[in-house]
């Protein structure tokens, strides 16, 4: 089975902070993802890599940078929290040939206070 | 601008009746759709999927159908389950470009014992 782990489930930031969310994957796919998830709104994308080092960025990047220096390892950072960026944050990986789905980690619920 | 498109928000079913989910999708270049399941506090969990050369794949108690003319699909559970209450998200990726996926909102399934 597909692993994505996130390393945090629940997180509380102040405003200003810089803000790490870490992802890890053991199945050695090429591309890993980030979203978030607000109500009424779904998943939105936030940042992808297709391999290491590689980054693209999503519908809402403003406010993220990502780092991707190693294939099983994608991080997801908040340069200088805000409130508005309180969320869902869920990581999911996939491989790259043919159709294969993305596979999700459980999440972290972020507060920015 | 939204391109996948679930414009139930909710869907109440009696345990053993069939639930019907639908989207709805604008872009033409889209190949590949995928049905995600949800429960409160985890991450999505994929379900099933369709390539846009089929117009319908099963498995199990789940079928999705894919009516590329209307850009319209749909996820049937037969028979439902009071398991089976979650938010279900409907997702398409484009033929050309990176695996990114496009979410819908999300239609929360209850079934009711």
């Amino acid at each position: 089975d597909v692993k994505v782990t996130q390393s945090s489930r629940y997180l509380v930031k102040r405003t200003g902070e810089k803000v790490f969310l870490e992802c890890v994957q053991d199945m050695d796919h090429e591309n890993m993802f980030w979203y978030r998830q607000d109500p009424g709104l779904g998943l939105r994308l936030i940042y992808f890599s297709y391999d290491v080092k590689m980054k693209e960025k999503g519908d809402i990047p403003e406010g993220y940078s990502v780092s991707r220096e190693k294939k099983e390892r994608f991080s997801l950072i908040l340069e200088s929290a805000s409130t508005n960026q309180t969320s869902m944050y869920l990581c999911a990986s996939s491989l790259s040939l043919g159709d294969q789905p993305q596979h999700f980690g459980d999440g972290t619920r972020l507060s920015i206070l | 601008d939204q391109q996948v498109k679930q414009n139930s928000p909710s869907l109440s079913v009696q345990e053993g009746r069939i639930s019907i989910l639908n989207c709805d999708y604008t872009n033409s270049m889209f190949d590949y759709f995928l049905w995600y399941k949800k429960y409160p506090a985890e991450g999505p969990t994929f379900l099933i999927s369709i390539s846009s050369i089929k117009d319908k794949n099963e498995d199990g108690r789940f079928t999705v159908f894919l009516n590329k003319s209307a850009k319209h699909l749909s996820l049937h559970i037969v028979p439902s389950q009071p398991g089976d209450s979650a938010v279900y998200f409907c997702a398409a990726r484009r033929s050309a470009g990176a695996n990114n996926l496009f979410f819908g909102t999300g239609t929360r399934l209850t079934v009711i014992p």
